[in-house]
């Protein structure tokens, strides 16, 4: 069983319909970060939270957007799209964002494809 | 911004060879690196990591070299099986990020 859980794991999704994304953890970090990746690209920084406040928002449209009620649970709502953002998105957590604090876990993504 | 990239993008080895992935980063500040393997339709796993004042670290059937003068990182496997085929990609963390290469594919043929 993983530490870090995503549900769901597959999702369909038309350009106006209203989603969200899961994520809890059960490792006992204090950092997630939500990560974009497409095919043949590097995993793509989206957001990271630390300790529940957000520290990092990499230029991401505000079509997506994150909550994070506690340090074991986030969220990544999305609205509006576009086929583009059709990619595997992957939750993670760490002990804390604080430099050399340990790998990150990650959950076995959600795949999301917008028609 | 970084960039963190790997020689090859395909790998194939024979079953019970050893396999060797490499990996160049650009931030001569990063003290931290990381080896994960992504099996198909599964999140990226942990293998090895190294610190930027080790040179080399082992674990089972894994080896991580760390170059720090030329920035290269190489994951070395030994005797490679079937259940080793998989995209792998090294990490680098600088401050509180993470950087990421676009991976390799391991095949390993029976």
């Amino acid at each position: 069983e993983t530490g870090v859980t995503q549900t769901p794991r597959h999702l369909v999704m038309g350009m106006t319909n209203k989603k969200s994304l899961k994520c809890e953890q059960h490792l006992g970090h204090n950092a997630m970060y939500w990560y974009k990746q497409s095919a043949k690209k590097p995993l793509e920084l989206m957001f990271v939270y630390n300790f529940k406040e957000q520290t990092e928002n990499n230029s991401v449209p505000s079509r997506f957007s994150p909550e994070c009620p506690n340090s074991s649970h986030l969220f990544l709502h999305l609205h509006t799209l576009q086929p583009e953002d059709s990619a595997l998105y992957l939750c993670a957590s760490s002990r804390s964002t604080g430099g050399g604090t340990g790998e990150l876990f990650f959950g076995e993504g959600s795949r999301l494809t917008v028609l | 911004g970084e960039s963190v990239g790997l020689h090859l993008p395909t790998l194939s080895v024979q079953e019970g060879d050893n396999s060797i992935i490499n990996c160049a980063y650009s931030n001569s500040a990063s003290d931290y690196f990381i080896w994960y393997k992504q099996e198909s339709g599964k999140g990226p796993q942990f293998i090895i990591d190294i610190r930027s004042n080790m040179d080399k670290r082992q674990g089972q059937r894994v080896t991580v070299l760390l170059n720090k003068t030329v920035k290269h990182l190489s994951l070395q496997i030994a005797a490679t099986q079937p259940g080793d085929s998989a995209v792998y990609f090294c990490a680098e963390n600088t401050g509180n990020q993470f950087y990421f290469g676009t991976g390799t594919s391991l095949t390993v043929i029976p």
